[in-house]
């Protein structure tokens, strides 16, 4: 099956600081990938799409200077807080998609385990 | 834009009872529909996907869900109840086929909890 990988699985940082979380296919190439920020008890927002080696699409109130993502190569994506707040602490959930492998992989959309965010 | 809405936002049935979790669906054109599970902290786990083959989806851990065009729904079954179904699930929409632009849009999520 595909596997993403996120990491780290949880962060605590101090408010100013930037912090970057990875999202890995270990399997697959990942042609799109996708990240999304959960609440508490609330459902998944799309923050931003990126294609590999081009810039990511940001959806509707999110701010690209404030986090910023990086699609590289087909197997790695990064988000990047800066100068992190209080209110920037949540849950945040990449996922991957590819149009490179069979077309049972290109219909879905696989998801890394999340990393909680706490900024103190 | 495409949509998903999920009518109650918590469900609980007894242990061994049936599993009915609804989503309704906006769409200008047949879409890909989902259902997804999430425990808590943990990211989200596929239970089945509708890709306009048949209607009738079979998925994991006993759970199956019905395309129905006329209606616009894509509910979420299961005929028995297991203390481990206890999770959050959401129903989520993506365009037909594959394309960079292909994003999936989530439903507000249903909380499943079962009673002993």
């Amino acid at each position: 099956g595909a596997v993403v990988s996120q990491h780290p699985s949880w962060v605590i940082c101090k408010s100013g600081t930037s912090v970057k979380i990875e999202c890995r296919s270990l399997d697959f190439q990942a042609t799109t990938m996708f990240w999304y920020r959960q609440f508490p008890k609330q459902s998944l927002m799309l923050m931003a799409t990126s294609n590999e080696g081009s810039k990511a699409t940001y959806e509707q109130g999110v701010e690209k200077d404030k986090f910023l993502i990086n699609h590289a190569s087909l197997t790695l994506s990064t988000l990047t807080v800066t100068s992190a707040h209080p209110e920037d602490s949540s849950f945040y959930i990449c996922s991957a998609r590819s149009n490179r492998e069979s077309w049972a992989l290109n219909t879905e959309a696989f998801f890394g385990q999340g990393t909680r965010l706490t900024v103190v | 834009a495409q949509s998903v809405t999920q009518l109650g936002s918590h469900v609980s049935v007894s242990e061994g009872a049936l599993v009915l979790l609804r989503c309704n669906y906006s769409s200008s054109v047949p879409p890909y529909l989902f259902w997804y599970v999430q425990y808590p902290n943990q990211g989200l786990q596929l239970l089945l996907k509708y890709t306009s083959a048949a209607t009738l989806v079979k998925g994991i851990n006993g759970f199956e869900a019905e395309f129905k065009k006329s209606e616009t729904s894509f509910h979420l079954t299961k005929p028995s109840a297991h203390m481990s179904d206890a999770a959050e699930y959401f129903c989520a929409v993506s365009d037909p086929g594959y394309s960079s632009a292909s994003k999936i849009i989530f439903g507000s999520g249903t909380r499943l909890s079962i009673r002993p």
